[in-house]
């Protein structure tokens, strides 16, 4: 199915330094939705947007919607080691019966060396 | 409940053999969603129940798998005859109705030897 372009990867940081990821879409999304990931565990939502241009902050997160509505990225500012895991960006379908579904990026492993 | 609870957290089973997933949502989640993510990979979506509408199934890989939502609550995800590329985590998550954010479960690991 179809999946979102998210980048990086991967990601090996020290802790203090700013993060930055980025999803790519060829579709249109009305809402972007990025989720963090601890092993063992299903991801857990961060922050949510909702309209094309929006900028929302959570804590240490800022994540925004592009103005196209075919992109999203997502800010980490002054790293932490509990910021480990993996990032994913989803998107959901701005129109069609189907607008609950979740298209997910293949994620970004983060890790943050203390 | 207080989270959505999936169990077993693991499952291992023989190629061939018949495994069954639980999944029990929120209290009063109508949207119930499965998702499959395999190693490297990001969700993958399997099947959606909302309220007494008929599940949009259009995400089931084969016809070895199918899922039931008994009284509108739990979840149960049934794979036949498991092959080896059944192996991954399996998500469950709910939601108060089908546009809001989700809250997943903890996922069932799933290993076909």
């Amino acid at each position: 199915g179809q999946q979102l372009n998210q980048s990086p990867q991967s990601m090996f940081i020290q802790e203090g330094e700013d993060v930055s990821m980025n999803c790519t879409s060829s579709s249109i999304f009305n809402t972007w939705l990025w989720y963090k990931q601890d092993p063992g565990e299903g991801p857990v939502l961060l922050i949510a947007l909702y309209k094309a241009g929006e900028l929302t902050s959570n804590g240490r997160l800022t994540a925004q919607f592009g103005i196209t509505r075919k992109d999203s990225f997502l800010n980490i500012s002054a790293s932490i080691p509990s910021d480990v895991g993996i990032y994913f960006c989803a998107g959901q379908k701005a129109s069609g019966g189907s607008n609950y579904k979740l298209t997910f990026g293949k994620g970004t492993l983060l890790t943050v060396n203390p | 409940g207080a989270g959505v609870s999936q169990s077993p957290s693991n499952k291992v089973t023989e190629k061939g053999k018949d495994v069954e997933l639980r999944c029990d949502p929120i209290s009063g989640h109508t949207a119930l969603y499965w998702y499959r993510q395999s190693l490297g990979q990001g969700l993958e979506f399997l099947i959606y129940f909302q309220g007494n509408s008929a599940p949009d199934k259009s995400g089931l890989p084969s016809d070895r798998f199918s899922a039931e939502r008994t009284g509108g609550s739990v979840s149960t995800l049934t794979i036949q005859r498991t092959q080896q590329e059944d192996s991954a985590v399996y998500l469950c998550a709910s939601s108060p109705d089908s546009g809001s954010g989700y809250t997943f479960g903890s996922g069932t690991r799933l290993t076909v030897v």
